[in-house]
């Protein structure tokens, strides 16, 4: 988890309200990834981005927006259209050269929605 | 379609026997294989990878996995299981890289719990 924070570690949302999960890293890596976790299913991927104000959709991404002003940062925003945000969010860095391979986690957040 | 299938929810084993976690994989191209562990609440740490070459791959905390392309399969072992070792484990797979397009995109398995007793 070192050198990647999320922040909250938990956050309860109502209804209707849109909340901002925040990532920062300072590993100076370029690439940045959104998963969101269920029970049962794994992680999916939500957005990327490699390259900063760029970033793409993944399997997931209705319901979620992103930005990417700074290496250091990509929040994610869940919006009311997101129909069952209750989950727990990951956030992951890799490096586009040398160890390009391999993504690392931070901590995580976990959202529920009263 | 690409996937990764765990096949067992969760493994028991009683501590100090070896243990396996099972994990099969149907992708395009040479794959990039994964091993992350996840313990309760945290993000999930990285233990090893496959890319090219010997197919016994070693990582952390004493685990290894072994590539075996025929049975598109990669196993993770460990000769003495720790009760320290009970975690979620996850098998992740990244198709042979679309050079121009997304890189680094990673398919995970659902994950199999494994729980040493002692």
């Amino acid at each position: 988890d070192g050198g990647i924070t999320q922040s909250p570690k938990y956050l309860f949302r109502k209804e209707g309200q849109n909340v901002t999960l925040s990532c920062e890293q300072n590993l100076n890596h370029d690439a940045m990834y959104w998963y969101r976790q269920d029970p049962g299913q794994g992680l999916r991927l939500i957005y990327y981005s490699q390259i900063v104000n760029d970033f793409q959709k993944g399997d997931i991404a209705e319901g979620y927006s992103v930005s990417r002003e700074k290496k250091e940062s990509f929040p994610l925003t869940v919006t009311s259209a997101q129909k069952n945000p209750t989950a727990f969010y990951l956030c992951a860095t890799a490096p586009l050269a040398g160890d390009a391979d391999t993504q690392y986690f931070g901590p995580g957040t976990r959202l529920t929605v009263l | 379609a690409q996937s990764v299938a765990q096949p067992e929810d969760q493994v028991n084993v009683a501590e100090g026997n070896p243990l396996t976690v099972k994990c099969t994989y149907s992708v395009s191209g040479n794959p990039y294989l994964f091993w992350y562990v996840q313990y309760p609440n945290r993000g999930l740490q990285f233990l090893l990878k496959y890319i090219t070459g010997d197919n016994l791959v070693k990582g952390s905390y004493g685990f290894e996995a072994e590539f075996n392309k025929s049975q598109t399969s990669f196993h993770l072992k460990k000769p003495s299981a720790l009760v320290s070792d009970s975690a979620l484990y996850f098998c992740a797979v990244r198709p042979y890289m679309n050079y121009g397009g997304a890189t680094n995109k990673l398919i995970f398995g659902t994950g199999t719990l494994l729980a040493v007793q002692p």
